[in-house]
């Protein structure tokens, strides 16, 4: 079975670009969320989608980001226009159920490295 | 609100020597606990995790870890590591709420294991 899938894996765009992660997430899971580690810092939270409704997105830090997550299969995040400090690792995992409990578990994916110049 | 402090941004050791990494979280409210680890080149894997029961929990590599509600930590040891074990350690923890599941991270140990 395939795991947790994004694309692309590296991307090196200018400031103002616009550039537009996809995840691919675990066939079945409903669940999936989006994490962000800049260089040096903790991995942070951006948001949960529940099939295609966005069930916690506290951790999106402005306008800028978009995420989406149409037919609640596979998700984009987008960032139009991109700053300097949107560099990082984008991480997305899925899971079939919500909540971390005893029978469910987050599945990460590699990341996208995105490097904003 | 939650946060957790991983106080070793890198631990050096030679192979086969023990090892601890430090975990501390703070949080108003109950939490699960979970350690994750990212190898060269690839996502995180759940390496274990504390739900109930048990304070001392296991990985099937020869990882523990035990939960001390005192101490609010989470530190994750091995007796003797291995080259392979070299990776980045996160530390994360997650409310028990039925809304929210969101992982609070740590900001990570790099784990470097030399022959």
């Amino acid at each position: 079975e395939a795991g947790v899938t994004q694309f692309p894996s590296h991307s090196v765009i200018e400031k103002g670009q616009t550039v537009t992660l996809r995840c691919d997430p675990i066939s079945g899971h409903d669940n999936l969320y989006w994490y962000r580690r800049v260089m040096g810092k903790e991995i942070k939270f951006l948001l949960h989608f529940v099939k295609e409704s966005k069930q916690d997105e506290s951790g999106m830090p402005n306008n800028r980001f978009l995420a989406e997550r149409t037919g609640g299969t596979y998700s984009t995040l987008k960032v139009q226009p991109a700053e300097l400090e949107d560099s990082g690792v984008y991480f997305c995992a899925s899971s079939p159920e919500p909540g971390q409990g005893a029978n469910t578990e987050a599945f990460f994916g590699q990341g996208t490295r995105l490097t904003v110049v | 609100a939650q946060s957790v402090t991983q106080l070793d941004s890198q631990v050096p050791v030679f192979e086969e020597a023990p090892v601890e990494l430090r975990c501390n979280y703070s949080s108003s409210v109950s939490v699960y606990l979970f350690w994750y680890v990212q190898y060269p080149n690839q996502g995180l894997q759940l390496l274990l995790k504390y739900l109930s029961g048990s304070t001392l929990v296991e990985s099937i590599n020869g990882f523990e870890a035990e939960f001390n509600k005192s101490q609010t930590s989470f530190h994750l040891r091995k007796p003797s590591v291995h080259i392979s074990d070299t990776a980045e350690y996160f530390c994360a923890v997650t409310a028990l709420s039925y809304n929210t599941d969101k992982l609070i991270f740590g900001t990570g140990t790099r784990l470097q294991v030399f022959p």
